[in-house]
């Protein structure tokens, strides 16, 4: 099936500072999701996204949609120790359809 | 709302024999339920897409007599691993979908590791 890129692949930052992680597709999407996945869990939904430019916060976090639909951003400010795991992004053409996972940013914070 | 129980969390089973694994939608219905499998350090990948009453639709590349897929309820669907071989060793994860919440109703279960020896 489809794989979204996403990256980086991996970071490591200090606890306090900003993070920016995105993911591209070479398909359009009509739905954006963005999920975080702790350690021998399921994904745990963050955002959605069902707009083309828009702009979605959760608390710290923050996710646009691209305006060519075929790419997504996620922002987390200030970040935390418990910020650490690994974020997915989904996209999904049609509501009731599979959706498509990107290849996941593994997030470290150092303390 | 929109809470999904998988059972069981981890299996070990032994090579050549069969392991089910379980998704409910405990709060809601779902006509749809989608299967993934996950690699360390790797993404979700989609298996199939279980559909209430009727056959489920594989993923090319996955063995649809090996994992067998039976969605004989609005809230139940099973993921049957047959013969497993250490090879099926990986991480199963379900999702089901409450249609009466607009996009975000994709709610995941909690996964089950399995391993094969």
């Amino acid at each position: 099936g489809q794989q979204l890129n996403q990256s980086p692949q991996s970071m490591f930052i200090q606890e306090g500072e900003d993070v920016s992680m995105n993911c591209t597709s070479s398909s359009i999407f009509n739905t954006w999701l963005w999920y975080k996945q702790d350690p021998g869990e399921g994904p745990v939904l963050l955002i959605a996204l069902y707009k083309a430019g828009e702009l979605t916060s959760n608390g710290r976090l923050t996710a646009q949609f691209g305006i060519t639909r075929k790419d997504s951003f996620l922002n987390i400010s200030a970040s935390i120790p418990s910020d650490v795991g690994i974020y997915f992004c989904a996209g999904l053409w049609n509501t009731g359809n599979q959706f498509y996972f990107g290849t996941g940013t593994s997030l470290t914070v150092i303390p | 709302g929109a809470v999904v129980s998988q059972h069981p969390s981890r299996v070990i089973c032994k090579s050549g024999t069969s392991v089910k694994i379980e998704c409910r939608s405990l709060d809601f219905q779902a006509t749809t339920m989608f299967w993934y499998r996950q690699f360390p350090k790797q993404s979700l990948m989609l298996m199939a897409t279980s559909n209430e009453g009727s056959k489920a639709t594989y993923e090319q590349g996955v063995e649809k007599d090996k994992f067998l897929i039976n969605h004989a309820s609005l809230t139940l669907s099973t993921l049957t691993v047959t013969s497993a071989h250490p090879e099926d060793s990986s991480f199963y994860i379900c999702s089901a979908r409450d249609q009466t919440i607009r996009g975000r109703g994709y709610t995941f279960g909690s996964g089950t590791r399995l391993t094969v020896v």
